[in-house]
Formats: structure tokens, sequence, C-alpha cells
């Protein structure tokens, strides 16, 4: 059975703090991992998609990396605005179709 | 361009009656995926549609429904209503699905649905 696990659960950062959201993943095939933003009450927000690993993405303060087995979302100097909670999914190789196997995410609070 | 909307944002039911979800994909999108997120289990996929054909379904009873329409829009049902169905319905859309590089799913703001 494909697993997803994050952590930590929670994190809470100062601003200008810089720390990492790690998600490991026990897939039979992986095709892609993504990783979402979610704030209260919406629905999740796309951030990067990582295929192989040793691929690398940023977009502003986050950069996100990939080995065989585990994925990281680093932060760096975040600001109030990027708390939310952070969601890890996987995509496994099947026949056709996409299905998303989501981690529970980590809750993710920057104090000014 | 447009994002996913789903309507309605919120629903309130009470035990035993059904409820229909509607979810419209991005413009060109031809892939909708439905997932359920509660606090205890996450976000679990319920099923993908394309083409109008159920592509994949997750492990839900088959009180959950759905279906697809030429246009892509989808439309998915709970039948008889139970309280742990309560929960933020979410609706997701890619371009194909299954492949790389049309596989990014992009989410609906999601139905909050209650049950009382």
């Amino acid at each position: 059975e494909d697993q997803v696990t994050q952590s930590p659960e929670a994190l809470r950062l100062q601003e200008g703090e810089s720390s990492s959201l790690n998600c490991s993943y026990t897939v039979s095939g992986l095709r892609g991992l993504f990783w979402y933003r979610q704030d209260p009450g919406k629905g999740p927000e796309f951030l990067f998609t990582l295929y192989s690993a040793g691929e690398e993405k940023e977009k502003e303060r986050l950069k996100a990396t990939l080995t065989k087995k585990e994925s990281f979302l680093h932060i760096t100097a975040p600001k109030p605005e990027d708390s939310a909670t952070y969601l890890c999914a996987v995509q496994v190789i099947q026949t056709s179709g996409s299905r998303l196997t989501f981690g529970e995410g980590t809750q993710l609070t920057v104090n000014p | 361009k447009a994002g996913v909307t789903q309507t309605p944002r919120y629903l309130i039911k009470t035990r035993g009656q059904q409820v229909t979800l509607s979810c419209s994909p991005i413009s060109g999108h031809r892939s909708v995926s439905w997932y359920q997120q509660t606090p205890g289990q996450g976000l679990q996929f319920l099923f993908e549609y394309f083409s109008e054909t159920q592509r994949n379904k997750g492990n839900f009873p088959g009180r959950f429904s759905g279906r697809q329409f030429s246009n892509s829009r989808s439309e998915m049902n709970v039948s008889t209503l139970e309280l742990g169905d309560s929960a933020l319905y979410l609706c997701a859309s890619s371009l194909v699905g299954g492949y790389r590089d049309t596989d990014t799913q992009y989410f609906g703001p999601g139905t909050r649905l209650t049950v009382l």
C-alpha cells in the first residue's frame, strides 16, 4: 500500500528563521510528487511537481527537492504570510489515470 | 483563466438524505478527480473521471457515486447520508491526467458538507 508521511505535524517559526519540512514516501512506483499549500477553509494551492530523484524546484522563498525516498520543502527567511498547511502527495505509476495519495500535512505558523 | 469552481460552497443535510455536489473544471481540462477531506483522515481520493468514464476509484462505499458530462463538468452524489460524511469535498482538474506534465491537479475551493 502506498504511504506518505509528513513531519513535523506542526512547526512554529519566527519571521526570517529558515527551516525544512519533510515528506517520506513508500510507493510501488513513483510517477510524480506534488507539494500543495492549503489555507484554512480553502482548497489546496499547487506549488511544485517533482518527477526524478535529484530534481529541485524553487518559487520565491520555497525550494522543493526529491530523493528516492523523500522530499523536502525548504523555506528560506519565511514571512507571516507563509503560514499555512503544506501538503505532500504522490502519484504512482498506473495503467491509466490520476490518483493522488496525500500525507497528513505540516501546519506551519510564522510569527512576526 | 478561471479556476476550478464548485457549488454549492456550503451545505447542511440530515442523516438519510442524499446530496449532489457540482464541479466545473478549468477550461480545457478533461480529467476531474474528487477528494474527501476530514480532520481525522486527511485528504482521501474518491474517484476520477475522464471523457465521461470513471477511470479510478478509491475505497469508499457505493453510496458515493459520480459522473462526468460531455463538457467535462462533474457531479458527485452521496446517498443515505451518515454523520461521518461531514467533510470538505474537493474537486480537482487536470489537462489529461495519467501522463507526465499533464498530471498536475488544480483544486477548487471545496464544498463544506455538514450532516446533522
